[in-house]
């Protein structure tokens, strides 16, 4: 079965400067999800788009802004890198079938030097 | 507020062994709760969700999870552990009175399989 697809699987970015995250989430999915994960932490939620419309926020840095394209796939642009943006980026995907399961894509690991 | 607990950080299981991983949430209605788990470097694999009805459910990898309310706990069981069982653990609840509402997660717990 299709999975969501993320890219690039590895960045490394050096401070100040910025980075463009993808997710193609699966098939017929209208929801994205953007998550963050630190070094040894639970994720954190950052934003989701449905049907291309932001829908909920959360601990996004005003650094950080994305957008959900009309194909649906999505990007996380982030700007003025700094070192504590080091992590594990996560986009999830749900169908509108069944709105609340999230399927998660590998991750992106972003590592600012 | 939300909020999940998962009350060990670690737990080492000999292989064979049973496994219940815990699980406590805090919401004030009827929660989306759901377990994950995360091999090293890996995404996030969704093993079982509740919703509704059945307070027992039945998830991939042999896993299973009761919900009882009156505990406000989501625990994960397994009846016999295999060595490729060993991951990261999230536990997630999720309010879904809106499309794209986050999932929150609870700090995770480690499972390690002895042999």
């Amino acid at each position: 079965a299709a999975g969501v697809i993320q890219s690039p699987r590895h960045l490394i970015k050096e401070k100040r400067e910025t980075a463009t995250l993808k997710c193609y989430p699966i098939p017929r999915h209208d929801t994205v999800y953007w998550y963050q994960q630190g070094p040894g932490q639970d994720p954190q939620f950052l934003i989701s788009f449905y049907e291309k419309m932001q829908s909920d926020k959360g601990s996004i840095p005003d650094r950080f802004s994305a957008q959900q394209f009309s194909d649906y796939h999505s990007e996380l642009n982030m700007s003025s890198l700094e070192l504590g943006d080091s992590a594990l980026y996560f986009c999830a995907s749900s169908p509108p079938t069944s709105p609340y399961e999230q399927y998660f894509g590998p991750g992106t690991r972003l590592t600012v030097t | 507020a939300q909020s999940v607990t998962q009350p060990d950080i670690h737990i080492t299981v000999s292989e064979g062994a049973s496994l219940e991983l815990r699980c406590n949430y805090s919401y004030g209605a009827t929660p989306y709760l759901f377990w994950y788990v995360q091999s090293p470097g890996q995404g996030l694999q969704l093993l079982l969700k509740y919703f509704s009805g059945d307070t027992l459910v039945q998830g991939i990898k042999g896993f299973e999870a009761e919900f009882k309310r009156s505990q406000s706990s989501f625990n994960l069981r397994k009846p016999s552990v295999h060595w490729s069982d060993a991951a990261e653990y999230f536990c997630a609840v999720g309010a879904f009175n809106q499309a794209g509402t986050a999932l929150i997660f609870g700090k995770g717990t480690t499972l390690s399989v002895s042999s």
